[in-house]
């Protein structure tokens, strides 16, 4: 069965220090999306990407950044981590525009 | 600012009684329309996907769309306790983003 696998599936970092977590999928996607989510303010975009070589900056990019080398894969790294990062982080992907998405099982990070 | 409101809830039904979820959206030339269920600790999951005005029946499930008047509901038959999670409203608009309701909260009680 196609998936979505995120690592790690828990992080504890400190400020400062850069942090990259990974998103592979094995759906074949061109779509690939990474939001956070907090407590009070439900799932945040954070960039997406629709193919190899595209990127986009979501609503709350700032502090991260993305590339997109292959299909599969869509790591998402925080340049220097704050204490205002710390949240779980989830992947998802698409097969076209007009479709759902799928989760990862998201990434725990805490920024100490 | 595209919108989608949700009842952040809790929610409280008895078992076996219906659940009834709703989630209204400002983008009247949104595309499509789904519902994710999120359980505590864990990813969104979809449960509907709704593209067309009328009803859509999966089970125990019934998602109900109504452009015209801009929401969409889902409808949850004989509630059991596992239904007890997070329910997430997502509406893709007329430029193809998904915009997120932040969620009801529905507490199914024994």
């Amino acid at each position: 069965d196609a998936e979505i696998t995120q690592s790690p599936r828990h992080k504890i970092t400190e400020t400062g220090r850069q942090v990259t977590l990974a998103c592979h999928q094995t759906w074949n996607h061109n779509n690939m999306f990474w939001y956070r989510q907090d407590l009070g303010h439900g799932l945040r975009l954070i960039h997406y990407s629709y193919g190899v070589q595209d990127t986009n900056k979501g609503e709350v990019s700032d502090g991260y950044s993305v590339s997109r080398s292959n299909t599969e894969d869509l790591p998402l790294t925080l340049e220097s981590a704050a204490s205002s990062q710390t949240s779980v982080y989830f992947c998802a992907t698409s097969g076209t525009d007009n479709s759902p998405l799928h989760f990862g099982n998201g990434t725990r990070l805490t920024v100490t | 600012q595209k919108e989608v409101e949700q009842n952040s809830g809790p929610l409280s039904v008895p078992e076996g009684a219906i659940a009834s979820l709703n989630c209204t959206y400002s983008d009247r030339g949104s595309q499509s329309f789904f519902w994710y269920r999120q359980y505590s600790g864990k990813s969104p999951e979809l449960i509907m996907s709704i593209y067309s005005n009328g009803d859509k029946e999966d089970g125990r499930f019934t998602a109900q769309l109504n452009k015209a008047s801009q929401y969409v509901s889902l409808l949850i038959r004989d509630s059991q306790p596992s239904d007890s999670a997070t329910y997430l409203c997502a509406v893709r608009d007329s430029n193809y983003q998904l915009i997120w309701g932040a969620g009801t909260k529905l507490i199914i009680k024994p």
